[in-house]
């Protein structure tokens, strides 16, 4: 069993849209959750992170963790063409990051 | 703005050569990290250094080693390259500041392939 799940999709949505993308683990030892953003051909860039269960949010878009049902999300709110990427969730117990496969996300116009 | 910057953008290698790969950062970052990037894997760690000098083993290091002279430069070597290391390979480098936010930030990735 991998430590982080991920649908790999992929997912299809209008604009204008909520996007909803989840992750789940099984290391009770992750203390640090992050959303990386990867664009075709380029490398994965910091979307969030966060540390604690609860929401955070940074304008169109929020991160949840729930440590007691060992589940993450991202919603993108009001999605734009421009979101159109695929998105990893990566998870951090010391100085290692695990990854989940990517949810590839396309918005259309 | 950290830069990583990665030496090839597209590498085409034949089984059995050696293949280099270059990952410079200029923000003086004490930690660097090879991972590799699979469809359906996502991204598997190979090996990371926290120091010039110093390596260690992630979760994939067979086939591979690393080299870390200076600080700024991590390379990582594929003694023999096989097909099955057909791949995209990213760099990535963090502070070693124990902040809640020491990220990784990455370089563009190098895609190879090997026949």
């Amino acid at each position: 069993q991998k430590e982080v799940e991920q649908d790999p999709g992929p997912l299809s949505v209008p604009e204008g849209a909520i996007v909803s993308l989840n992750c789940t683990y099984s290391n009770s030892a992750f203390q640090y959750f992050m959303w990386y953003r990867q664009y075709s051909r380029k490398g994965p860039e910091l979307l969030m992170y966060t540390y604690s269960s609860g929401n955070k949010e940074d304008g169109r878009f929020t991160a949840q963790v729930d440590k007691s049902s060992k589940y993450i999300s991202l919603f993108i709110r009001d999605s734009q063409p421009s979101d159109s990427a695929t998105y990893l969730c990566a998870m951090k117990a010391d100085y290692k990051l695990s990854f989940g496969a990517g949810t590839t996300v396309t918005v259309r116009a | 703005d950290v830069k990583v910057t990665q030496s090839s953008r597209y590498l085409v290698k034949r089984t059995g050569e050696k293949v280099f790969l270059e990952c410079v950062q200029d923000m003086d970052h004490e930690n660097m990290f090879w991972y590799r990037q699979d469809p359906g894997l996502g991204l598997r760690l190979i090996y990371f250094s926290y120091d010039v000098k110093m390596k260690e083993k992630g979760d994939i290091p067979e086939g591979y080693s690393v080299s870390r002279e200076k600080k700024e430069r991590f390379s990582l070597i594929l003694e023999s390259a096989s097909t099955n290391q057909t791949s995209m390979y990213l760099c990535a480098s963090s502070p070693s500041t124990g902040a809640v936010g020491d990220t990784q930030y990455f370089g563009p990735g190098t895609r190879l392939t090997v026949l």
